[in-house]
């Protein structure tokens, strides 16, 4: 049984670039959230999505968005990216559960 | 709003020693989920244990143990007999009923030294 998934593991971009970031669920998970880490801090949450719809969102602007696909994988997008957007992206499965499970992350480095 | 502290940065410690990672919260719910989840240099989270914020039965698992007190609001977590491979990145966590996402503490560093 695979878990969450996530690519690329590791990503480099330029100042004022953008990114898409993947994430594929956990079997049987329909819902998944997303977390930025910054470097020696805890992950901050950025969104939910659940059926294809953002659910809930965190303090992030615009410039970060998502999607969901209809087989319950999602997207994370960055715009306009700023060197403090450097930070390990974390993608969070769940299904209709209180438990979150993590994949090992994408790293973005922006230069 | 709610908040996760963890006073302690990092600790150190010999291998076999016990240590304990603390864990305070602030939330105005009444309901909610605490959870400690570890994170190796690999960057995956790997959850813990999970706490529901009407069952204050405190846990073991092996050599870990978690001691929930309302009456504080603390949740800490506690290695016996520590060995090297749990040196990692510890994450307390707080989930309110309702709410989608997980408010974490900024973590501590556990390095346990043969």
């Amino acid at each position: 049984d695979a878990g969450v998934t996530q690519s690329p593991t590791h990503l480099i971009k330029t100042r004022g670039q953008q990114v898409t970031l993947r994430c594929s669920p956990k079997s049987g998970h329909d819902t998944v959230s997303w977390y930025q880490q910054a470097l020696g801090q805890g992950p901050q949450f950025i969104f939910q999505y659940y059926e294809e719809e953002e659910r809930q969102r965190g303090n992030f602007p615009d410039r970060f968005s998502g999607h969901q696909f209809p087989n319950y994988s999602s997207e994370l997008n960055v715009n306009a990216l700023l060197l403090g957007d450097s930070a390990l992206y974390l993608c969070a499965s769940s299904s209709g559960t209180i438990q979150q499970y993590f994949g090992p992350g994408t790293r973005l480095t922006v230069t | 709003a709610q908040k996760v502290t963890q006073a302690q940065t990092e600790i150190s410690v010999v291998e076999k020693e016990d240590v304990t990672l603390d864990c305070v919260y602030e939330t105005r719910d009444t309901t909610y989920y605490l959870f400690w989840y570890k994170q190796p240099p690999s960057g995956e989270l790997v959850f813990l244990i999970r706490r529901n914020s009407f069952d204050e039965q405190n846990e073991i698992s092996g050599r870990y143990s978690w001691n929930f007190q309302k009456s504080t609001s603390s949740f800490n977590f506690t290695i016996t007999a520590s060995q090297v491979v749990d040196s990692a990145v510890y994450f307390c966590a707080l989930r309110v009923q309702g709410a989608q996402k997980l408010v974490f503490g900024q973590g501590t560093r556990l390095t346990i030294n043969p």
